[in-house]
């Protein structure tokens, strides 16, 4: 089937330095994008979400960019700092599923001091 | 303060007992989901249920049993027929509508040996 997929599982940077997610969709059909963090031994927490009739959104320090034309949907952050490191999941909802998710496998981002 | 409970934080089982996970939501929510989560692995929805007293097989329900007789507990229970039980299961729960986002509960991280 169809499913959510990240170009990189691991992305190590500089504190103070953007960082920029990816994530790849195979389904043509997701009109709805989430983006979590994870914690270690913590459940998800919701970060910016973004709706397919739109290309970019920003939440604070961060920026989800959409471009449905290569299923792509990218999370940046803004002056990343030590608490960021976390694993980040996207996540796709297609309409027809209702309020179902499909997760990604997840990025392990590290900030390095 | 409104959220999702889930207990206990880590439990231990011997192989061939049945066990129950606890997972009570404070939100108001219709719809409430199990997953489980691999190390180094994405989320894998096992139940879901929009509804009290309905629920619908995810994609891994094989093993596993689900109740949903208020709207506020959607408890799970991992059967001796899972062969692989050993994994941190997440509960979340959503409004009933389509481009909701999950809101999750810190987790139960279960060992069994």
């Amino acid at each position: 089937g169809e499913s959510v997929g990240l170009h990189l599982p691991t992305l190590s940077v500089q504190e103070g330095d953007n960082s920029i997610i990816n994530c790849a969709y195979s389904n043509s059909a997701s009109d709805y994008f989430i983006w979590y963090k994870q914690e270690s031994g913590k459940g998800p927490q919701f970060i910016i979400d973004i709706r397919s009739n739109m290309d970019k959104r920003q939440g604070q320090r961060v920026t989800v960019l959409l471009n449905k034309t290569v299923k792509h949907l990218s999370l940046q952050i803004a002056a990343t700092q030590p608490g960021d490191s976390a694993v980040y999941f996207c996540a796709e909802n297609p309409e027809t599923s209702g309020s179902r998710l499909t997760f990604g496998e997840g990025t392990q981002l590290t900030v390095n001091p | 303060d409104g959220g999702i409970t889930q207990s206990p934080k880590y439990l231990f089982r011997k192989e061939g007992q049945n066990v129950t996970l606890s997972c009570e939501q404070n939100l108001n929510h219709d719809a409430m989901y199990w997953y489980r989560q691999d190390p180094g692995q994405g989320l894998r929805l096992i139940y879901y249920s929009q509804i009290v007293n309905d629920f619908q097989k995810g994609d891994i329900a094989e093993g596993y049993s689900v109740s949903r007789e208020k709207k506020e507990s959607f408890p799970l229970t991992v059967t001796s027929a899972q062969k692989n039980p050993t994994a941190f299961y997440l509960c979340a729960s959503s409004v009933q509508d389509f481009g909701s986002p999950l809101h999750f509960g810190n987790g139960t991280r279960l060992t069994v040996t």
